[in-house]
Order: structure tokens, then sequence, then C-alpha cells
């Protein structure tokens, strides 16, 4: 079975410092992970995936995951927070079906 | 083009009216799904279409009524929705069901039912 824990419902960071966004992940097989930006009233835009390729990825607008087999963990980062990176974070699973499993979502706030 | 596009962006509708959401890509993805969101929560699977063909329903009431009349498109006819059906509904594609390549998200339909 599939399934994503985001560690923390809100995250609050001042604009310029560093932005952490936690995720666990439970699966019988191989995963696809995923992280997904939804800025309000938007639809989901695809930030960054692991598909057993290298285990850092490197997505769009300077965010980036680490997958860590050991402590089934894909944690979001990015060095220094944008205003505009406030928004919605999923963290996704997916199964050889392609079927999605999501986190229920980390608020990004980013204070001036 | 790299789109999945939904019309309308924002409906209201009455319990009585009968209105259809679309869904548009020309990616050449041969899955597409239905989502439903509700506020601070996150998308809900509804329906899935593989090939034009409905692979996965979930358990979703009959007042909800898929259809895929083609590859690119994919609509969601709604009827005698209840107030609870408020929500942004959303629609993805990926290049086949069964590849984990992600989805492409289109920006929603924020549906009002009173």
């Amino acid at each position: 079975a599939q399934s994503v824990t985001q560690l923390d419902s809100h995250v609050s960071v001042s604009e310029g410092t560093p932005v952490l966004l936690r995720c666990n992940y439970s699966s019988s097989y191989s995963p696809s992970l995923f992280w997904y930006v939804q800025h309000p009233n938007k639809g989901l835009q695809l930030l960054l995936k692991y598909t057993s390729a290298a285990t850092l990825v490197k997505g769009i607008n300077g965010f980036e995951a680490e997958f860590k087999k050991s402590e089934t963990s894909f944690h979001l980062t990015k060095p220094s927070a944008h205003m505009s990176d406030a928004a919605e974070y999923f963290c996704v699973v997916s199964d050889p079906g392609n079927q999605f499993y999501f986190g229920t979502g980390t608020s990004l706030t980013v204070i001036p | 083009d790299t789109e999945v596009t939904q019309t309308p962006k924002h409906l209201v509708m009455g319990m009585t009216n009968k209105k259809s959401l679309k869904c548009e890509q020309h990616m050449g993805h041969r899955a597409m799904y239905w989502y439903k969101q509700k506020a601070k929560k996150p998308p809900e699977l509804m329906f899935v279409y593989s090939y034009e063909k409905l692979s996965i329903n979930e358990s979703v009431p009959s007042r909800f009524s898929p259809e895929c009349p083609n590859s690119s498109l994919l609509n969601l006819h709604l009827h005698a929705l209840q107030p609870e059906d408020s929500a942004l509904y959303l629609c993805a594609s990926s290049r086949d069901q069964g590849q984990t390549y992600g989805y492409t998200f289109g920006s929603g339909t924020r549906l009002t039912v009173v």
C-alpha cells in the first residue's frame, strides 16, 4: 500500500531564509515521488519528481528534494524563500499503475 | 502545447440544473482524470479514463457522469447536485495510466451549488 505523510500542516519562513517541507512515504514498491505546488484558486503545478534515477532531484523555481530510502523521506528544500513561494505544497507517491496518493498538504507562508 | 485547459473557470448552478465541465489536452496523453478538491484538502480522485475507456470510478454518486468523446477531451456532466458538491474540480492527464510520468493538471473549475 502507498501513503504519504506531510509532517507539517503549516510552515512559516522569512523572505530570503531557507525552506524545508517534510514528507515521509510508505510504499510496497520502488516508489515514484512528486512535489506539486498549488497557488490560491489555481491548479497543481509539478515542482519535481523522483523516478529511481538520481536521489537528489532539482526542480523548478530553485526547489530540490532528496530521496532517502533508509529514512523513507522525500523532503523539499529551497535555499532562499521568495514571496511568490507562498502556496500549498503536496507530496505525492504513485504506484506502478500511476495512481496518485496525496499527502494532506503543507501551507507555506513567507513573511516579508 | 503542454497544457490542460478546463472550462468554465467558475460555475454557479442550482440544484435542479444540468451543466457540464470540459477538459482538453493536446499532448497526446492517453490517461485523463477528474479530481474533486475541497478547501484546504488534497484532491480526491473521482474518475480515470485510459485510452478513452473508464478504468476507475471511485464510488462517485450518479449525479456526476463522466464522458470521454475522444483522446483529447474529457467532460463531466452534472445533474441534481447538492450544496456539498461545491468544490474545485480538477482535470489532469498523463502519458499513460501505467507509467509514472506524473500528471499535468488544469487550473480547475470552481463550482458553487446553490
